[in-house]
């Protein structure tokens, strides 16, 4: 079975661009998830979606970034205009809601903003 | 609030040795206990887990036990190989309301051959 899926999985660009970060999740799942790691913050929950509501944002940053759902295979992360503070990988996650249901993982995007 | 305790590496074992990986919770209600492991250029991937007291999830010589009494969760295996060579995580998901993940920081393990 296919599991979660983002593209692209490196990203360079220069700071003031837009990025689009994409992930597919796992078909049948219902929430997914939107993850920064670092070294020095470690992992990060920046948003998570509930049947492609979004239930918790208290996690993204800044106005900057923004994240869509519009259907249950798809979702975006936009950072709007790109900081290089903002370089990180980017993990898109998702599980059936339930109980002791785990989170699977894609691959990430490695972000880098010059 | 929940929090997840994990032992400071990194943890630097010797090819065969026993490994052991602390970690330790706080959390309401009653947690989903988890281990994910990260390889190097990798996203995370769920290595076990144990959804009540007492349960023990294990997979690819790995174990861990769902010990309330002690709010614990150590990870285990009796001969670690070099190519468990990553970075560990103790996760937790609390039962009541929606399923987000509590992760601890990570422990990087080290196998030398």
């Amino acid at each position: 079975d296919a599991g979660v899926i983002q593209s692209p999985r490196h990203e360079v660009t220069e700071m003031g661009q837009e990025v689009t970060l994409r992930c597919k999740p796992i078909s049948g799942h219902n929430s997914l998830f939107w993850y920064r790691q670092t070294m020095m913050r470690g992992l990060e929950l920046l948003i998570y979606f509930n049947n492609n509501v979004p239930i918790d944002d208290s996690g993204m940053p800044e106005d900057r970034f923004s994240a869509k759902m519009p259907n249950a295979s798809f979702s975006t992360l936009k950072i709007q205009p790109s900081e290089p503070r903002d370089s990180a990988v980017y993990f898109c996650a998702s599980s059936f809601e339930g109980r002791g249901q785990p989170q699977h993982f894609g691959d990430g995007t490695r972000l880098s903003i010059l | 609030g929940d929090s997840v305790t994990q032992m400071e590496g990194p943890v630097t074992l010797s090819e065969e040795a026993f490994l052991t990986i602390n970690c330790t919770y706080t959390a309401t209600g009653y947690p989903s206990l988890f281990w994910y492991v990260q390889y190097p250029g990798e996203g995370l991937q769920l290595l076990l887990k144990a959804t009540k007291a007492d349960d023990k999830g294990s997979n690819k010589g790995f174990e861990a036990t769902y010990r309330k009494e002690t709010t614990s969760f150590h990870l285990e295996k009796g001969s670690v190989q070099v190519s468990d060579s990553a970075v560990y995580f103790c996760a937790l998901i609390t039962n009541s309301g929606y399923s987000t993940l509590t992760f601890g920081k990570g422990t990087m393990l080290l196998v030398s051959p």
